[in-house]
């Protein structure tokens, strides 16, 4: 899984699978966190956010996870689908004075084979 | 995201020459920021505005410079582009009453 701070991570699935996309933080005062999914070409794209007052929250097809204990995030993908394919970061945000700024993850490259 | 958009999309420019890329909104939101993305080092903060009278400076921001001329338009401009900022740029926007970030399709820029 990434860090904010590590190299870019790859993910190889099959269509159909579940993928879960991992990212680890280090600020612990961060209280909101977000997925982007960027495919080539376009800018980042919001798929989810959760808040540090929560452990889970799903969406259609994701669901986030946070644990705020070891500081880790996951990002999981039901079902995944060929247009699932795309670097996944995560970003994480501060309380307080400096909650106008993410901190971005440097990407996971998810890859679904048919 | 079509709510905000970016021009150009790609471009290619010689050492030296003077650079101005822009970002439209028409989300409504205030804060308006520009990153460059690199390979291998995720989203870089360059400058942020909060509002037409309110820019300030993010991690990166020598050699850059930004103008909000409205609520909706943040340009960002290299005054002098070397090789080293060749990268993709993306602007953002956020509301000040939530916390998620929009982006643009970015711009490619090539500086030889």
């Amino acid at each position: 899984g990434e860090s904010v701070g590590l190299h870019l991570p790859t993910l190889s699935v099959q269509e159909g699978d579940n993928s879960i996309i991992n990212c680890a933080y280090s600020n612990s005062a961060s209280d909101y966190f977000i997925w982007y999914k960027q495919e080539s070409g376009k800018g980042p794209q919001f798929i989810i956010d959760i808040r540090s007052n929560m452990d889970k929250r799903q969406g259609q097809r994701v669901t986030v996870l946070l644990n705020k204990t070891v500081k880790h995030l996951s990002l999981q993908i039901a079902a995944t689908q060929p247009g699932d394919s795309a670097v996944y970061f995560c970003a994480e945000q501060p309380s307080g004075g400096s909650n106008y700024k993410l901190t971005f993850g440097k990407g996971t490259l998810l890859t679904v084979n048919p | 995201d079509a709510d905000v958009t970016q021009t150009p999309r790609n471009r290619i420019t010689k050492t030296g020459k003077r650079i101005m890329l822009e970002c439209s909104q028409t989300k409504g939101h205030d804060r308006m920021y520009w990153y460059r993305q690199d390979p291998g080092l995720g989203l870089r903060l360059i400058y942020y505005s909060f509002d037409v009278k309110d820019i300030n400076k993010g991690e990166i921001s020598d050699g850059y410079s930004v103008s909000r001329q409205a609520q909706a338009k943040f340009s960002l401009s290299l005054e002098s582009a070397i090789p080293n900022q060749t990268a993709l740029y993306f602007c953002a926007t956020k509301s000040t009453v939530a916390d998620t970030q929009y982006f643009g399709p970015g711009t490619r820029l090539t500086v030889l």
